[in-house]
C-alpha cells in the first residue's frame, strides 16, 4: 500500500535521552515535514524538506535534528536540548507545490 | 509573520444541522487546505482549494484569495463530523513552509 508510515507508535524517553522518530514514505514525494501538536493545539512546523540532502528550520526548530539522505525517509531527533519534548509528533509529505498527506503519528512521552 | 485564524473555536451542533468554518489568513499564499482530525490524532484530507469552490458529498468549500479567507461548509452534519477541523496555507514566499491555524473544534450530538 501507498502511504507515509511513522514508527513508533508510542514512545517514553527519560529526561536527557535523545530519541529518534522514524518517517518513511513510498509515494515518490519529494518534500517531507515534520510537526508538532500539543493538547488541544494546532500543529507547529519543525523542519522541512524539499529535496534528498536539503532541509530548512521551521519555526520550532530548536532541540530538534533531521537528515535527508534518501527521499523515502526523513528521520526527526529529539535531543535533550528540548526542554518539553512531550507531545505529538506528525510527518507529512508532498509533491512539490501539492496536497500535503500525514502518517498517523506518535505519541512521545518523557518520564 | 502570516497569522491564520480560525472561527468558531468551538461548536456544537445536533446532528443534522449545517455549519460553517472560516479560516483568514494576513498574507498571500500559494495553497491551502483542509484537514479533518479524528479522535486519534489522524489527519484526513478534506480539501486543497488555493482559489475557488470545491465539493465532496456533504462538505464543500471557498477559497476568495484576494480577500485572504476560505470557508468550509458542512450540510446534514452527523455525529461522525465530530473532530478538529484544521485550515493550513503554504507561504507564498518560496519553499513549503506551512503554518497551520487553531482549529475549529466540533461536536456534533446525536
Amino acid at each position: 500500500d501507498g502511504g507515509i508510515t511513522q514508527s513508533p507508535k508510542y514512545l517514553f524517553r527519560k529526561e536527557g535521552q535523545n530519541v529518534t522518530l522514524s518517517c518513511e514514505q513510498n509515494l515518490n514525494h519529494d518534500a517531507m515535514y515534520w510537526y508538532r501538536q500539543d493538547p488541544g493545539q494546532g500543529l507547529r512546523l519543525i523542519y522541512y524538506s524539499q529535496i534528498v540532502n536539503d532541509f530548512q528550520k521551521g519555526d520550532i526548530a530548536e532541540g530538534y535534528s533531521v537528515s535527508r539522505e534518501k527521499k523515502e525517509s526523513f528521520p526527526l531527533t529529539v535531543t535533550s536540548a528540548q526542554k518539553n519534548p512531550t507531545a505529538f509528533y506528525l510527518c507529512a509529505s508532498s509533491s512539490r507545490g501539492n496536497e500535503q498527506f500525514f502518517g498517523p503519528g506518535t505519541r512521545l512521552t518523557v518520564l | 509573520g502570516i497569522q491564520v485564524e480560525q472561527s468558531p473555536p468551538d461548536l456544537i451542533l445536533q446532528e443534522g444541522a449545517n455549519s460553517t468554518l472560516r479560516c483568514n489568513f494576513s498574507d498571500s499564499v500559494n495553497n491551502l487546505q483542509w484537514f479533518h482530525q479524528n479522535p486519534w490524532g489522524q489527519l484526513i484530507n478534506l480539501f486543497y482549494i488555493p482559489s475557488g469552490t470545491k465539493q465532496n458529498g456533504r462538505l464543500s468549500a471557498t477559497t476568495v484569495a484576494t480577500e485572504r479567507y476560505s470557508l468550509l461548509y458542512i450540510s446534514s452534519s452527523q455525529t461522525t463530523d465530530s473532530g478538529v477541523y484544521f485550515c493550513a496555507v503554504e507561504l507564498g514566499t518560496g519553499g513549503f513552509k506551512t503554518i497551520f491555524g487553531a482549529g475549529t473544534r466540533l461536536f456534533v450530538k446525536a
